[in-house]
């Protein structure tokens, strides 16, 4: 069993339709949760990122940890065709390496 | 500011070759990172370093594999005698410091074929 689990899709919704990413993660020691956006033959780049539990909002985007489930969401409001991409949800309880998931594709038609 | 580079972008490698994938983190960026990412994967930790100092190798997937960053700045993954599992996408990434781990800032990533 792989330390975070993400449901790789793909997911398809229409322009302006919120969006819900999801991951479950096994390690109860890790601390840190990270949503990473990778558009094709790019590096992942850093959306946000919250420390133990708790929502984070960002713009469009809002970040949520339930750590008594061990589970992390990611939302995204009136999503745009540019949204479209692989979103990467990763953990860490050390300081040096990220735990990744396999990422979610999404699509955004408009 | 600039941000992290690497180069090849691409690199098309016969088995057995032998390849060197460069890394040009953040200016300023202590911590380096080396992931490795399989096609419809998520990347995969190799190494890590703090200025020079290689603190952690575990996710090297064997001996062929070696890394280093002998100034702390630029770093090269080495791969010998490549084999056709090597093919992916190899990722470096930089944070300012230890203790950042959470603000990793990614590069475009080499992607590497074997044949």
């Amino acid at each position: 069993q792989k330390e975070v689990e993400q449901d790789p899709g793909p997911l398809s919704v229409p322009e302006g339709a919120i969006v819900s990413l999801n991951c479950t993660y096994s390690n109860s020691a890790f601390q840190y949760f990270m949503w990473y956006r990778q558009y094709s033959r790019k590096g992942p780049e850093l959306l946000m990122y919250t420390y133990s539990s708790g929502n984070k909002e960002d713009g469009r985007f809002t970040a949520q940890v339930d750590k008594s489930s061990k589970y992390i969401s990611l939302f995204i409001r009136d999503s745009q065709p540019s949204d479209s991409a692989t979103y990467l949800c990763a953990s860490t309880y050390n300081t040096d390496k990220l735990i990744f998931g396999t990422g979610t594709r999404l699509q955004v038609f408009p | 500011g600039a941000g992290v580079s690497q180069s090849p972008r691409y690199k098309v490698a016969k088995r057995g070759q032998d390849v060197a994938l460069r890394c040009d983190p953040i200016s300023g960026h202590v911590s380096l990172f080396w992931y490795q990412q399989a096609l419809g994967q998520g990347p995969e930790f190799l190494t890590y370093f703090q200025n020079e100092a290689q603190l952690d190798k575990s996710g090297l997937p064997s001996d062929r594999f070696f890394a280093e960053r002998p100034e702390g700045s630029v770093s090269t993954l080495k791969i010998q005698r490549t084999q056709q599992e090597d093919s992916a996408v190899y990722l470096c990434a930089s944070s300012l410091e230890r203790g950042y781990v959470y603000e990793q800032y990614f590069g475009p990533g080499t992607r590497l074929t074997v044949t």
